[in-house]
């Protein structure tokens, strides 16, 4: 089993429309979650932390699932500007230095 | 808002040559960081560095790469002999470090072209 595993989609929604991603992970010990974006040949850029509890920052919400070693990303009201890649992140059990990307969820938001 | 920097934001080599990649990381951050990212594939993690000292490497970080950080701001990366497969965006990332905040902020990258 992959360390983090996306859908690579890409997943093709219009403005307006609700959004979300899946993200499984393999190792139980792992402790921190974050989601990144990361536009075509630009660097990745943090969108959230995924806290035990879940969170919300305004438009998106993320949610940790321990028991099915999952995360996920919500979007709502997608806007144009939403089209990115969409990285899962996962530190690699307690070595918080060091952590491991999904390859990543392509989202189009078609106008 | 402080950014972390890199700079060339696109070297040229040939192969066998040595590069030397710079990072300015945000000014009050702890740890820092070398990914790369292949063409069309995921980041990947190189290397992190803490105290002045490597504190984690991947099987790529090989005898081939090192890492400095020279002065209170600059931290870098050399290959010394490149390769055409070391041909990818390098990302520098720097973290706080400050209570439990693992966070990682990104520079822009270098795009590296080995011929």
């Amino acid at each position: 089993r992959k360390e983090v595993e996306q859908d690579p989609g890409p997943f093709n929604v219009p403005e307006g429309a609700t959004v979300a991603f899946n993200c499984t992970y393999s190792n139980s010990a792992s402790q921190s979650f974050f989601w990144y974006r990361q536009d075509c040949r630009k660097e990745p850029k943090l969108l959230m932390s995924v806290y035990s509890s879940g969170n919300e920052d305004g438009r998106f919400t993320a949610q940790l699932n321990r028991a099915s070693q999952y995360i996920s990303l919500l979007i709502r009201d997608s806007k144009l500007s939403d089209s990115a890649t969409y990285l899962c992140v996962v530190n690699q059990e307690n070595r918080d230095d060091k952590i491991i990307f999904g390859k990543g969820t392509r989202l189009h938001i078609l106008p | 808002e402080p950014e972390v920097t890199q700079t060339p934001s696109h070297q040229v080599t040939q192969m066998g040559q040595e590069v030397i990649l710079r990072c300015v990381p945000i000014s009050n951050h702890l740890y820092f960081y070398w990914y790369r990212q292949i063409l069309g594939q995921k980041v990947e993690f190189l290397v992190s560095f803490y105290n002045n000292e490597i504190s984690e490497k991947s099987e790529i970080f090989d005898d081939q790469f090192s890492v400095e950080r020279p002065d209170g701001s600059n931290f870098t990366l050399k290959i010394r002999s490149t390769k055409l497969e070391d041909s990818a965006m390098y990302f520098c990332a720097s973290r706080g470090g400050q209570g439990n905040n693992y966070e990682q902020y990104f520079g822009p990258g270098t795009r590296l072209t080995v011929t």
